[in-house]
């Protein structure tokens, strides 16, 4: 089955930096890529996603990359803020009956004034 | 904005007892997950529901889990004879489409077994 890998598991910024999360997937099939924000004590928010046919997608600060060929994509914020820092969770899709979900191990961003 | 609730925030209860965590779906939704979060660990995938079935689960859910609409609006998960490793946080989800669609979520069931 799918298998979602994520790195860093920690990353610490100041305000302002860039901060770049990387997932890698092991099944060729999966088409949808979802980002999520995790806020203590709360569920997970969606971000960002991406599906299989577009390679880039962009949303103010944050943008998601994809590389089918390599099988990884990436989370990439600019400008980060302290209100930015939380747990990501990249997940992706399965190809076995409906549609679930197999997140990465999280990261969790500290974003210093 | 509409979103998925979720009751209870917290439940305690003892090894052996049956909870039941409840979860009300935004209203044009017609997918729903449970999910499960163990502290400090990854979102794992337990169940998917469908036209008042289910459609795949995980080797998580075993027979002491069972998932029910009874009503059209309201989602439930029951664990029978709770133990200890299921203390975790609970998500329910839901989405409109079954492929590549934006999965939302609540904002969780923290359980807790002593």
């Amino acid at each position: 089955g799918e298998n979602v890998e994520q790195h860093p598991s920690t990353l610490s910024v100041q305000e302002g930096d860039s901060a770049v999360i990387k997932c890698t997937y092991s099944d060729s099939a999966s088409n949808y890529f979802p980002w999520y924000k995790q806020e203590l004590g709360k569920g997970p928010q969606l971000i960002i996603d991406i599906r299989s046919n577009v390679g880039e997608k962009k949303d103010q600060r944050i943008a998601v990359t994809l590389n089918k060929t390599a099988k990884h994509f990436s989370l990439h914020i600019t400008e980060t803020q302290p209100e930015d820092s939380a747990v990501y969770f990249c997940a992706a899709d399965t190809t076995t009956g409906f549609q679930k979900l197999v997140f990465g191990t999280g990261t969790r961003l500290l974003v210093s004034p | 904005e509409p979103e998925v609730t979720q009751t209870p925030s917290h439940q305690v209860t003892q090894m052996g007892q049956e909870v039941i965590l409840r979860c009300v779906p935004i209203s044009n939704h017609l997918y729903f997950y449970w999910y499960r979060q163990i502290l400090g660990q990854k979102v794992e995938f337990l169940v998917s529901f469908y036209n008042n079935e289910i459609s795949e689960k995980s080797e998580i859910f075993d027979d002491q889990f069972s998932v029910e609409r009874p009503d059209g609006s309201n989602f439930t998960l029951k664990i029978r004879s709770t133990k200890l490793e299921d203390s975790a946080m609970y998500f329910c989800a839901g989405g409109r489409g079954a492929y590549q669609e934006t999965q939302y979520f609540g904002p969780g069931t923290r359980l807790l077994v002593l």
